[in-house]
């Protein structure tokens, strides 16, 4: 069974503040590793899906970077603003043709 | 806008009655799935479409079945729900079944059994 691990669980910080979490996952049969963002009561929606070891990614005043080799991923907010509070998650995908998601961040930025 | 739909949004179920929650898109792609997600917990896939062709995850348990009678629709049913399927349950859709693939979610359906 894989296991896609995320860290923290949940993150409070002031508006203005920049902030980063990690997603680690098996490096073994390593595809993919996708971050989507997940606002109450909406849909969830991909950020970024990475495959190369050294990838980064960057969306405005989020980017990710990814390390296949030690298997881990980190997404960074700069400035973060109250529209950024969602749940964070990361998804690995593997050889077995799946996606295995991660439990998720979940960031509350306070105005 | 092309999208992911799923209702209802909320449904309360009394324990042990059949429940069927529902899930449609307007992308037109070829694979569907069902995730499961209890409070803080990753979302765990119970099965997936592709097409026509029906995969069941090998741990889901026999009391969730799904239906795709064509490319836009897709159901869960749930036979005899017990307190331990309350959950959110996320439809999300692909165009294949690659890894490198982003999923396309609809908002979920929360299901509560009392």
């Amino acid at each position: 069974i894989l296991n896609v691990e995320q860290s923290p669980q949940s993150l409070h910080v002031q508006e203005g503040d920049s902030t980063n979490f990690t997603c680690s996952f098996p490096s073994s049969n390593f595809y993919a590793l996708h971050w989507y963002r997940w606002e109450t009561a909406k849909s969830p929606e991909a950020l970024f899906v990475m495959t190369l070891n050294g990838d980064e990614k960057k969306k405005g005043r989020i980017s990710a970077t990814l390390n296949t080799k030690e298997g881990y991923s980190y997404l960074y907010i700069k400035g973060s603003q109250p529209e950024d509070s969602a749940t964070y998650l990361c998804a690995s995908g593997t050889s077995y043709d799946k996606v295995i998601f991660g439990p998720g961040t979940s960031l509350s930025v306070i105005p | 806008d092309a999208m992911v739909i799923q209702n209802p949004r909320y449904q309360v179920t009394q324990f042990g009655k059949p429940v069927t929650l529902s899930c449609s898109q307007t992308l037109n792609h070829n694979v569907m799935y069902w995730y499961q997600q209890k409070s803080s917990q990753a979302p765990k896939l119970l099965f997936h479409y592709y097409d026509k062709d029906f995969n069941n995850e090998a741990d889901t348990p026999d009391n969730f079945q799904s239906r795709r009678p064509n490319t836009s629709f897709c159901f869960l049913d749930i036979r005899s729900p017990g307190l331990g399927d309350a959950a959110m349950y996320l439809c999300a859709t692909s165009p294949r079944l690659a890894e490198t693939d982003t999923q396309y979610f609809g908002p979920g359906t929360r299901l509560t059994v009392l």
